[in-house]
């Protein structure tokens, strides 16, 4: 079947920095998305990642090992509005979204 | 980026009544449209994905006949709860795709309370 495990809660002081694993398997991979959706909100995008490596985006970044059928999500310098829950999905060879059940991360003062 | 909207953005109903959401792309044609299912603290659950122009994929488990989804145009799907229950109560989120719908945007969701 196909699964996507991640940690179900997180908790990181604010200004450090945390980083939220994943690891997938699936039927096919074409593409990685990390989302993040705050408590009564829809998921908001973060990132995608399709070939192996890191790509950075401000204070977010993201890895890719499609060998590993691994990624993680790296926050820097903790703000207290990144409380939130980071979704992990992977499209699979239908090009549909598998999810994971999210990580929820607390950030404390 | 690409837009979508949802409508409403929370209703309550009674039991036994039929509430029907609204997705819309606002600023491109999306090809394919998804609806999913979110209940308090667990994960996105795809309820159906949708072409337009064609019939509904529906996930195994839900109800065809309960959540009818209509995706009559390249900007517009809907989804029926049709005699809602109490335990239909949930966050449904709706999401769009163009092209290869790699990507998908989302809708910011809709609050069903069924009394």
């Amino acid at each position: 079947g196909q699964n996507i495990d991640q940690p179900t809660e997180m908790t990181a002081t604010e200004g450090a920095i945390v980083q939220i694993n994943c690891t997938y398997q699936t039927s096919g991979f074409n593409g990685l998305f990390w989302y993040q959706q705050h408590a009564g909100e829809a998921p908001t995008f973060l990132s995608y990642n399709v070939l192996d490596g890191l790509e950075e985006k401000g204070r977010f970044s993201s890895f890719l090992s499609r060998s590993k059928g691994y990624s993680y999500l790296l926050l820097k310098e903790l703000q207290m509005k990144d409380s939130a829950s980071y979704l992990c999905a992977v499209t699979d060879s239908n090009y549909q979204l598998i999810w994971g059940a999210g990580t929820k991360l607390i950030i404390k003062p | 980026g690409a837009v979508v909207s949802q409508h409403p953005s929370r209703v309550i109903c009674k039991s036994g009544t039929s509430v029907k959401i609204e997705c819309r792309s606002l600023d491109f044609q999306a090809t394919t449209m998804f609806w999913y299912r979110q209940f308090p603290k667990q994960s996105l659950m795809l309820m159906a994905t949708s072409n337009e122009g064609s019939k509904a994929t529906y996930e195994q488990g839900v109800e065809k006949d309960k959540f009818l989804i209509n995706h009559a145009s390249l900007t517009l799907s809907t989804l029926t709860v049709t005699s809602a229950h109490p335990e239909d109560s949930s966050f449904y989120i709706c999401s769009a795709a163009a092209g290869d719908h790699n990507e998908q945007f989302f809708g910011p969701g809709t609050r069903l309370t069924v009394l």
